[in-house]
């Protein structure tokens, strides 16, 4: 079974445009999150959806915002991009309901540069 | 607030010996605590979990990790290293039916033959 799939791999951008970052969960879950690795870090939360509903929100700013799709596949967005945004953006997929801790398996990133 | 602190940077073993990485958690409940591996460039594959149960959990790749509850730990171990063992190694919290990970700071481990 294919695992948890990202695109672009990678993505140049200049300051002040946006950027959107696809994610197809592993089949058969229900559930997407987002996280963004900045370079010597560890991951830090973004967003999670399940059943095309917000269910989390780390703290980052309005800039970012993201949806789930009926087939549960996710997209992120990034606005008026920053030199910080330059990061891993990691889509992860989890099984079972929200509310429900469950294992999250990680796709390979989205590598974005900021210039 | 849920936290995570993995102590060592870095660290570096020959081929053939024994590993431990640190991992400290500081949330109140019962904790749910994960080991990812992420090579260079890659996303993160999981290590192993631990829900409840058996505070010896085994995982993939012949790692294992013991949570200790009266330590706040959950030290990742391995008895004898292999090459391709060189990799970032991140510990991760989540609360009690929550999904928001909270992961350190990631530890880097170089192995030499």
């Amino acid at each position: 079974d294919a695992g948890v799939t990202q695109s672009p791999t990678h993505l140049i951008k200049t300051r002040g445009q946006h950027v959107t970052l696809r994610c197809s969960p592993i089949s058969g879950h229900k559930s997407v999150s987002w996280y963004q690795q900045v370079l010597g870090q560890g991951p830090q939360f973004i967003f999670q959806y399940y059943e095309k509903e917000e269910r989390g929100r780390g703290n980052f700013p309005d800039r970012f915002s993201a949806r789930q799709f009926p087939n549960y596949s996710s997209e992120l967005n990034v606005n008026a991009l920053l030199l910080g945004d330059s990061a891993l953006y990691l889509c992860a997929s989890s099984l079972r309901t929200s509310g429900v801790t469950d294992t999250q398996y990680f796709g390979p990133g989205t590598r974005l540069t900021v210039l | 607030a849920q936290s995570v602190t993995q102590p060592d940077i870095h660290i570096t073993v020959s081929e053939g010996a024994s590993l431990e990485l640190r991992c400290n958690y500081s949330y109140g409940a019962t904790p749910y605590l994960f080991w990812y591996v992420q090579s260079p460039g890659q996303g993160l594959q999981l290590l192993l979990k631990y829900f409840s149960g058996d505070t010896l959990v085994q995982g993939i790749k012949g790692f294992e990790a013991e949570f200790k509850r009266s330590q706040s730990s959950f030290n990742l171990r391995k008895p004898s290293v292999h090459w391709s063992d060189a990799a970032e190694y991140f510990c991760a919290v989540v609360r009690e039916y929550g999904n928001k990970l909270v992961f350190g700071a990631g530890t880097i481990l170089r192995v030499k033959s």
